[in-house]
């Protein structure tokens, strides 16, 4: 089993509807962070959240984190068709590793 | 804006043959990482580079794969003998202050191996 898991591994949606994706994870973590992917591209930082935040928004993004359940969210409202892309949750786990710990992804459709 | 390179964008090899992809992270940036895709899969990482050494490894990065870092610039993946499962996009990424702090990635090399 991996560390981020992503849920619903993908989500469709019309334009303007506000699109939520969740992750679960196994271990304790110092950040949680939230990156994007367009088809057969580079991933893109969103977000960063620490283990000892709540809540946090940039734009139309809001993350938020759980530690006691090992769970995150990220909400896009108002979506764009441009928001159409994969998305992952990346976790960077207690204990000194320097690795950032990738989910599966989660193909995000937004229909005009 | 800076941005992290990568060439090059696809080659193909036949198995058996070495192949080296390279990086040019953003410049001041300290920390260097490789992570493949397989096709359509998640995200793995393979090595994170810090001041001129390995800091970090996973159990995919094997004797086959090596990194380099020979000018100060670059920053090279090299796998001596490539295998079919080594069939992938590999992007290259880096970051500036603490080793898992924003990751910066490049566009990738999708390598194929016939």
């Amino acid at each position: 089993s991996q560390q981020g898991e992503e849920d619903p591994q993908a989500l469709s949606i019309q334009e303007g509807e506000n699109a939520t994706m969740n992750c679960s994870y196994k271990t304790s973590i110092n950040n949680l962070q939230w990156y994007r992917q367009n088809s057969g591209r580079g991933l893109v930082h969103l977000i960063l959240i620490r283990s000892n935040e709540r809540e946090k928004h940039s734009g139309r993004l809001r993350v938020t984190l759980d530690t006691s359940k090992k769970s995150s969210s990220l909400l896009i409202t108002a979506s764009r068709a441009a928001d159409t892309a994969s998305y992952f949750c990346a976790t960077e786990t207690q204990g000194g590793s320097e690795k950032l710990v990738f989910g599966k992804g989660m193909k995000l459709t937004v229909n005009p | 804006e800076p941005e992290v390179t990568q060439t090059p964008s696809h080659q193909v090899t036949q198995m058996g043959q070495e192949v080296i992809l390279r990086c040019v992270p953003i410049s001041n940036h300290l920390y260097f990482y490789w992570y493949r895709q397989i096709l359509g899969q998640k995200v793995e990482f393979l090595v994170s580079f810090y001041n001129n050494e390995i800091s970090e490894k996973s159990e995919i990065f094997d004797d086959q794969f090596s990194v380099e870092r020979p000018d100060g610039s670059n920053f090279t993946l090299k796998i001596r003998s490539t295998k079919l499962e080594d069939s992938a996009m590999y992007f290259c990424a880096s970051s500036w202050g603490a080793p898992t702090g924003e990751l910066f990635f490049g566009e990738g090399s999708r390598l194929t191996v016939l």
